[in-house]
């Protein structure tokens, strides 16, 4: 079974800047999540998805940062204008759905901004 | 709100003596638990899970965790630690309510000495 999928693998940008990631879920998986983790903290959920519909995107800062997921499968998180503090690995994870599921992830793109 | 707490940052032990990571919790339902592993440069492999039933879940790469409801806690446990287990250890939880976010604490790092 092919795993989660994520592109690009690094990324440096300069601050103002936009950039924009890429993921594709494990096939079948209903649920969808973008995670930001800082180097040495925990991951931090920015949004989720129940197939094309947000479910939770609280804690996304919706003033710079945008995802959409077309056709209840792929995947993109957007940052416009990036700041210093984005810098992060942006964590992608796929369920199949429900409480009792387990989360999948990618391996994630790190993200330098300068 | 639900929540996750990890309570040391950091745990040091000996290759081949028994290896105990914390976690506690916070849900307003029934917890859906689990536990993640994070290899440098890689994102998170999933552990294990408790949903429900016996208290004692076993997991991948002979890990175990200890579901108690009185403590709220779920603490990972192995019986002997190996070098190839130094790695970064996440708790997650599940709320069993309309989003079914995934919540993660803030990890600790696993260090086996030889």
């Amino acid at each position: 079974e092919a795993g989660v999928a994520q592109s690009p693998r690094y990324k440096i940008i300069e601050k103002r800047q936009s950039v924009a990631f890429w993921c594709n879920p494990i096939s079948g998986h209903a649920t969808l999540y973008w995670y930001q983790q800082i180097l040495g903290q925990g991951p931090k959920l920015l949004i989720q998805f129940q197939n094309n519909g947000v479910v939770d995107d609280s804690q996304l800062p919706k003033d710079r940062f945008s995802a959409e997921r077309l056709k209840g499968v792929d995947s993109t998180l957007k940052i416009q204008p990036a700041k210093l503090e984005d810098s992060a690995v942006y964590l992608c994870a796929s369920s199949l759905g429900g409480e009792r599921t387990e989360a999948f992830f990618g391996q994630g793109t790190r993200l330098t901004v300068v | 709100a639900q929540s996750v707490a990890q309570p040391e940052d950091q745990v040091n032990v000996a290759e081949g003596n028994p290896l105990t990571v914390k976690c506690t919790y916070s849900v307003s339902g029934n917890p859906y638990l689990f536990w993640y592993v994070q290899y440098p440069n890689r994102g998170l492999q999933f552990l294990l899970k408790y949903i429900t039933g016996d208290n004692l879940v076993k997991g991948s790469y002979g890990f175990e965790a200890e579901f108690n409801k009185s403590q709220t806690s779920f603490h990972l446990k192995k019986p002997s630690a190996l070098v190839s287990d130094s790695a970064l250890y996440f708790c997650a939880v599940r709320d069993g309510g309309a989003t079914n976010k995934l919540i993660f604490g803030t990890g600790t790092l696993l260090a086996v000495q030889p």
